[in-house]
């Protein structure tokens, strides 16, 4: 079964300044996608950002970027010239990409908190 | 704007009651999802569907139970709440197909069972 870890239960930055979350997965698929989600306080889920297993390029989304190493199963989340709208729960997400139905495995989340 | 809506935002029920959770979407998406969020453990998905009067387990499916009658709506059923259900639950939906559909979420409702 596939699995994602996250590491970093809880995070701190500074306005303005960059921050790296940690994504670990486990899978013997080679094609699959990879997905970030935030939660902010009170709010809903939304997604970040995602990644193809079979792009090497790694995705971008203005300030969001992740370090996709597919060989070392790491999925990370780099967050630059952080605001404070950028506090929330972020989740790393698999989904395998033989199917259709969507499945998601989550890992446990990291709280990111940004001060002033 | 896409939409998935759950009927209540707090619920609080008590040992034994039969318990309802309903959510809609107006994307006409064929997948929905319910999953259980619980600080440490992250989002645990219970059940989904992929159709109407379609459902599959998800990966904590005991105690509950789903329906989907119609392609917008998906209701989660607590056949009888204890408190080992108190948490977050939140309803999602996506396309069906292999594409990098993402699941959109609704605001959650948050279960006390007392």
């Amino acid at each position: 079964a596939q699995t994602v870890t996250q590491s970093q239960p809880e995070m701190s930055v500074q306005e303005a300044e960059t921050v790296t979350l940690s994504c670990t997965y486990d899978t013997s698929e080679s094609d699959y996608y990879l997905f970030w989600y935030k939660q902010p306080p009170s709010r809903q889920m939304i997604l970040v950002i995602r990644q193809e297993a079979y792009k090497q390029q790694n995705a971008t989304e203005n300030r969001f970027s992740v370090n996709f190493q597919k060989a070392a199963k790491s999925f990370s989340l780099k967050i630059s010239d952080s605001q404070l709208g950028d506090a929330a729960m972020y989740f790393c997400a698999y989904r395998m990409m033989n199917t259709g139905f969507q499945k998601l495995v989550f890992g446990t989340g990291t709280r990111l908190l940004v001060s002033p | 704007d896409v939409k998935v809506t759950q009927s209540s935002r707090y619920l609080v029920k008590r040992t034994g009651e039969k318990v309802f959770l309903e959510c809609v979407q107006d994307m006409d998406h064929e997948n929905m999802f319910w999953y259980r969020q619980d600080p440490g453990l992250g989002l645990r998905l219970i059940y989904f569907s992929y159709d109407v009067k379609m459902k599959e387990k998800g990966d904590i499916p005991e105690g509950y139970s789903v329906s989907r009658e119609k392609k917008e709506r998906f209701s989660l059923i607590l056949e009888s709440a204890s408190t080992n259900q108190t948490s977050m639950y939140l309803c999602a939906s996506s396309l069906l197909g292999t594409g990098t559909y993402e699941q959109y979420f609704g605001p959650g409702t948050r279960l006390t069972v007392t």
